[in-house]
């Protein structure tokens, strides 16, 4: 089956601007993560939501950052006035459920570039 | 708190020959392990996972890695490498009991001559 998808895959932005990136996970999958890949940080965790759980947000860096999932399907993370510093690749993952024992599927990812 | 160590950022070896990427973990409690591989410009592939049990773990692509609890460790290796085998992988640690995120090492780039 289709595995997860993200759009878009290359984004560049002005500084200032907000930006919009999706992610559609599994289908059937109830876990979805956000990860950053930057070259300074490496890969951190963002965010996780599981079904209609309040999200574990403790790994936003910002208030400028914020993530929603609709209908317990499709996620949005939203960066509000982009900085020089947000440009990395922006990673989704989906897993079936939210225990630790359950493989997380990534996506390609969205490389974004905040000019 | 949580953390996972690669010590070696770049290992080059001669395609054939055996390899062996090194990973440390900080974690209290029993941890669940993962090794995830990167192509260029490609996601994370799970290459195995160690949840409990056997210390020896079989994944995909002809890799293993052990469990060593004395040493934090869970080093990932194969017997013979293949010029397909250069990416980038990443050691990756999540808490047991329910806790989701995923802890990553920084990631050891592994370049094959042919």
């Amino acid at each position: 089956g289709a595995g997860v998808s993200q759009s878009p895959s290359n984004k560049v932005t002005e500084k200032g601007k907000d930006v919009e990136l999706r992610c559609d996970p599994i289908s059937g999958h109830t876990a979805l993560y956000w990860y950053r890949q930057s070259l300074g940080q490496g890969l951190e965790f963002l965010i996780y939501f599981q079904g209609n759980s309040a999200p574990d947000k403790s790994g936003l860096p910002s208030d400028r950052f914020s993530a929603e999932r609709t209908g317990g399907s499709v996620s949005t993370l939203t960066i509000q006035r982009t900085q020089q510093e947000d440009s990395a690749v922006y990673l989704c993952a989906s897993s079936l459920a939210g225990s630790g024992s359950y493989e997380q599927y990534f996506g390609p990812g969205t490389r974004l570039t905040v000019t | 708190a949580q953390s996972v160590t690669q010590p070696d950022i770049h290992i080059t070896v001669s395609e054939g020959a055996s390899l062996e990427l090194r990973c440390n973990y900080s974690y209290g409690a029993t941890p669940y392990l993962f090794w995830y591989v990167q192509s260029p410009g490609q996601g994370l592939q799970l290459l195995l996972k160690y949840f409990s049990g056997d210390t020896l773990v079989q994944g995909i692509k002809g890799f293993e890695a052990e469990f060593k609890r004395s040493q934090s460790s869970f080093n990932l290796r194969k017997p013979s490498v293949h010029w397909s085998d250069a990416a980038e992988y990443f050691c990756a640690v999540g808490a047991s009991g329910g806790y989701n995120k995923l802890i990553f090492g920084a990631g050891t780039r592994l370049a094959v001559h042919p």
